[in-house]
């Protein structure tokens, strides 16, 4: 595997589920991060980890709870959500989060929240 | 607050010329970026610019004028893979991007 990859690719729950997203980087890089998108909106940087230390949370609810083990996985457990926490979640890598450092994205969860 | 702009969508012909515009205003300044993203992809880095000025990459060159806080992005020769969204974002003081909504260039033949 090489770059950003995130599983699944589709998740349909429940709000009384409780699910976790995987993301796996292949790149080397330090920092992770994860990103909600909606249609026609901005993307919203969510929470920033660089070296396993969560250093940016954006007021997110705590409804979702990442998990940061070592610098290659980053996980998003999420419980109790609503239908407008529907939307397509990113997971990015750049080499650190302290730099003008491109972000590598994966392809995205499009999770449905019913 | 900070704030990226850019059109929602946009439409151009194969074979010509397209040019998307990004303005932006932002609590410091470390670099403008483009994306692309392609309907249910991930979004893949097309251009970083830091200085005033063009920086040509093959069909795509990006523009930056820092005192305007005014970018764009120049498109020759479309193709219709070209069809995608694009997306500037701005990495602020605190090294965190700023991004806008993004434009879906539709493409025709």
């Amino acid at each position: 595997e090489t770059g950003v990859t995130q599983t699944p690719r589709h998740l349909v729950m429940g709000m009384t589920n409780k699910k976790s997203l995987k993301c796996e980087q292949h790149l080397g890089h330090n920092a992770m991060y994860w990103y909600k998108q909606s249609a026609k909106k901005p993307l919203e940087l969510m929470f920033v980890y660089n070296f396993k230390e969560q250093t940016e949370n954006n007021s997110v609810p705590s409804r979702f709870s990442p998990e940061c083990p070592n610098s290659s996985h980053l996980f998003l457990h999420l419980h109790t959500l609503q239908p407008e926490d529907s939307a397509l979640y990113l997971c990015a890598s750049s080499q650190d989060s302290g730099g003008a450092n491109e972000q590598f994205f994966g392809p995205g969860t499009r999770l449905t929240v019913l | 607050g900070q704030n990226i702009d850019q059109p929602t969508e946009m439409t151009a012909t194969e074979g010509a010329i397209v040019q998307i515009n990004c303005t932006y205003q932002t609590s410091g300044f470390n670099g403008l970026f483009w994306y692309q993203q392609h309907a249910g992809e991930a979004p893949t880095f097309l251009s970083y610019n830091v200085l005033d000025g063009l920086e040509e990459k093959g069909r795509f060159s990006s523009f930056l004028s820092r005192s305007k806080g005014y970018s764009y992005l120049l498109l020759k020769e479309l193709q219709m893979k070209d069809s995608a969204s694009y997306l500037c974002a701005v990495m602020d003081s605190n090294y965190q991007l700023i991004w806008g909504a993004g434009t879906k260039l539709i493409i025709k033949p």
